[in-house]
Parts: C-alpha cells; sequence; structure tokens
C-alpha cells in the first residue's frame, strides 16, 4: 500500500533482536496490526495495537507506536531461524479495510 | 480451534473462464473479508461482510467480480471472464464485531493462475 512503508529486507543474527519498521501517513489512522507471511502460506497475526496506546509486548514481541511520527515498529527478542518470513504492518482508519505495506523480508542466519 | 480455511488452495484456468473460490471462516466470526495479493505486495483489501450482508466494495472490486455470504457463514468470491491481470493470492479472513478494530484472521488463501 503507498500509504504503508516499510523497508524491504533485514538480515539478523541468530539469537539477536530484529526491529521491523514501518511508517504511515494517514494520522487518523486508529489501528495497526504486524502479520507474518511464510511462503506459500497465508499471514499468521502476530500482534496488535490501537492508537490509544504507546507500548505493546507479548512475549517475544514488543510494539512501538509513535503517533506523533507516525512510525510503528516491531521488535523480536532472541531471533530464531524459525522466524525468517515475511512481516507486514497494516493499519486501519475503518476497523474493517486493513491497508498493507508491501512488507519486510526478515532473514535470519544462523 | 479450526482456523479460516479457503478452497481451493491452487486453481489454473484459461483465460475467460469463470471461477469461483470458497471461504469457510472460524465458527463464531461474523465479519468476513475477501483481499487480494499479488507478488512481492502487500495484500489488498476488496470487499467485507458482516453476517450476509455486504457492507463495503473496494473500487478495486470490478463489476467481473461477486462475492456473496447467502447464510451468514461461509463465502464465496466469483470472477466472471478472466483476465490474465486476475492471477494472484485471494486471501479471506475473518474477525468478531465485538468492537472496531478486532484483528482479522486469514486462511492460506487461493492462488489463481490465468493462462
Amino acid at each position: 500500500g503507498e500509504d504503508v512503508e516499510q523497508s524491504l529486507f533485514l538480515s539478523v543474527r541468530e539469537g539477536d533482536s530484529s526491529v521491523i519498521n514501518c511508517t504511515y501517513t494517514d494520522s487518523s489512522s486508529t489501528y495497526l496490526y504486524w502479520y507474518k507471511q511464510e511462503p506459500g502460506a497465508g499471514l499468521q497475526l502476530l500482534t496488535y495495537i490501537f492508537s490509544n496506546m504507546d507500548m505493546k509486548q507479548d512475549q517475544r514481541l514488543t510494539v512501538l507506536l509513535n503517533k506523533k511520527d507516525k512510525h510503528l515498529s516491531l521488535r523480536i527478542a532472541d531471533t530464531q531461524t524459525g522466524d525468517s518470513a515475511i512481516y507486514f504492518c497494516a493499519e486501519s482508519m475503518t476497523g474493517y479495510a486493513l491497508n498493507f505495506g508491501k512488507g519486510t523480508s526478515l532473514l535470519v542466519t544462523p | 480451534d479450526t482456523g479460516v480455511s479457503q478452497n481451493p488452495r491452487h486453481k489454473i484456468t484459461k483465460r475467460g473462464q469463470n471461477v469461483t473460490f470458497r471461504c469457510d471462516p472460524i465458527s463464531e466470526h461474523n465479519r468476513l473479508y475477501w483481499y487480494r495479493q499479488t507478488l512481492g505486495q502487500g495484500p489488498e483489501f476488496l470487499t467485507y461482510f458482516q453476517n450476509e450482508a455486504q457492507l463495503e466494495k473496494s473500487r478495486l472490486l470490478s463489476d467481473r467480480f461477486s462475492a456473496e455470504r447467502p447464510k451468514g457463514s461461509f463465502s464465496t468470491l466469483e470472477i466472471q471472464r478472466t483476465e490474465q491481470g486476475d492471477s494472484a493470492m485471494y486471501l479471506c479472513a475473518s474477525s468478531l464485531s465485538f468492537s472496531e478494530g478486532e484483528p482479522q484472521h486469514f486462511g492460506d488463501g487461493t492462488r489463481l493462475s490465468i493462462l
């Protein structure tokens, strides 16, 4: 989606932390999501955050939201080879139509 | 917990033919969504239903596309007179509707290839 920007590639070593960044243009974006997609598969919901929150933590995942800069990040602690996939950021004003970025391809090397 | 199920997983057809895909949502979810994903892109919203009512359609949904959810359970997406540009992964998702922003859960998609 043209309104959601993500870097295309990220490579990290196993055991390190990964940080995937996303910027969006619409200040009315109320709902923000992170999805993971493995080859040939659908999208797996990882986590989500609403605009009335700044941070959300769920096990190895931490989401940070900077509303002023319209910036969303996903931190994966202790990254494993099984985390290699494409990660999509999505935003929505309406709560039903998700607007996705092009995805960040994460490669985890041993 | 059964997830969102889509059939078929793959469909290959000749240009000009009609195709129909089916989506079975998570059983207690009353919202159902269709998206299209082309290679190297994120999914694009096509349409969504709350129960049997189709509440929103994207401008991407041309008049060759029609979606139904007759009993508020499974949904079908039909493409008539397929074109090369229809080749894509068609993804279905479902969610609850207790509040806006309920997260959407996706199926594995139907990959359509037009010869």
